[in-house]
């Protein structure tokens, strides 16, 4: 149970273009939803955190009009990434949480962005 | 106060031995601390988790140890195998929003 299913895994395109990332619960329904940054041998970065029908609370430094994200089911998460530059490459996870409060955050097995 | 502080960077166990990744945090409202396993180009997967009312939990070769006066805690692996080789990270989260505050994660090798 708890499989959250993130979507392409792999992208590559040029700089300038915008990129959509798909997060979905399977198997659950989930309120809030999250979205992490995670550079080469780091650790994950808290990007935005996303909650069903409202919009998305950002972390300090994140520019919410170039990492758009939106929320429109219980099962489903969006990130997209306007137009993009190579430095917006990098390893892109969300996950899922069941129910509110403090409970477990399931993860996706990310998408790696490449932009040339 | 936000931070969760975790050590060693790298681990080399050998097979069968006992691999010990510590953490530290300092804020105490965090309630809830889970560590992640997590293999190259995959996402971070829920190994096991504590929360401050009891001071250790195990599942399987898998240990949590909790000191609450310390703010520390600690994950066990014990029989350690070459499939446990991957990156770990601790978290943490409690207070408002809930959300997770991950340890800078500690490389472990496994080998033969």
């Amino acid at each position: 149970g708890a499989v959250v299913s993130q979507h392409p895994s792999w992208v590559i395109c040029k700089s300038g273009t915008s990129v959509k990332i798909e997060c979905r619960s399977l198997d659950f329904q989930a309120t809030t939803m999250f979205w992490y940054r995670q550079f080469p041998k780091q650790s994950l970065m808290l990007m935005a955190t996303s909650n069903e029908g409202s919009k998305a609370t950002y972390e300090q430094g994140v520019e919410k009009d170039k990492f758009l994200i939106n929320h429109a089911s219980l099962t489903l998460s969006t990130l997209t990434v306007t137009s993009a530059h190579p430095e917006d490459s990098s390893f892109y996870i969300c996950s899922a949480r069941i129910g509110t409060g403090n409970q477990p955050q399931h993860f996706g097995d990310g998408t790696r962005l490449s932009i040339l | 106060q936000q931070q969760v502080k975790q050590s060693p960077q790298s681990l080399i166990v050998q097979k069968g031995g006992i691999s010990i990744i510590n953490c530290a945090y300092e804020n105490t409202a965090f309630d809830y601390f889970p560590w992640y396993q997590q293999f190259p180009g995959k996402g971070p997967a829920l190994l096991i988790a504590i929360r401050p009312d009891v001071s250790e939990k195990k599942e399987g070769r898998f240990t949590i140890s909790f000191n609450k006066s310390a703010k520390q805690f600690s994950l066990h692996i014990m029989d350690s195998q070459p499939g446990d080789s991957a990156t770990y990270f601790c978290a943490a989260s409690g207070g408002g929003g809930n959300k997770l505050t991950f340890g800078t994660g500690t490389q472990l090798k496994v080998e033969l």
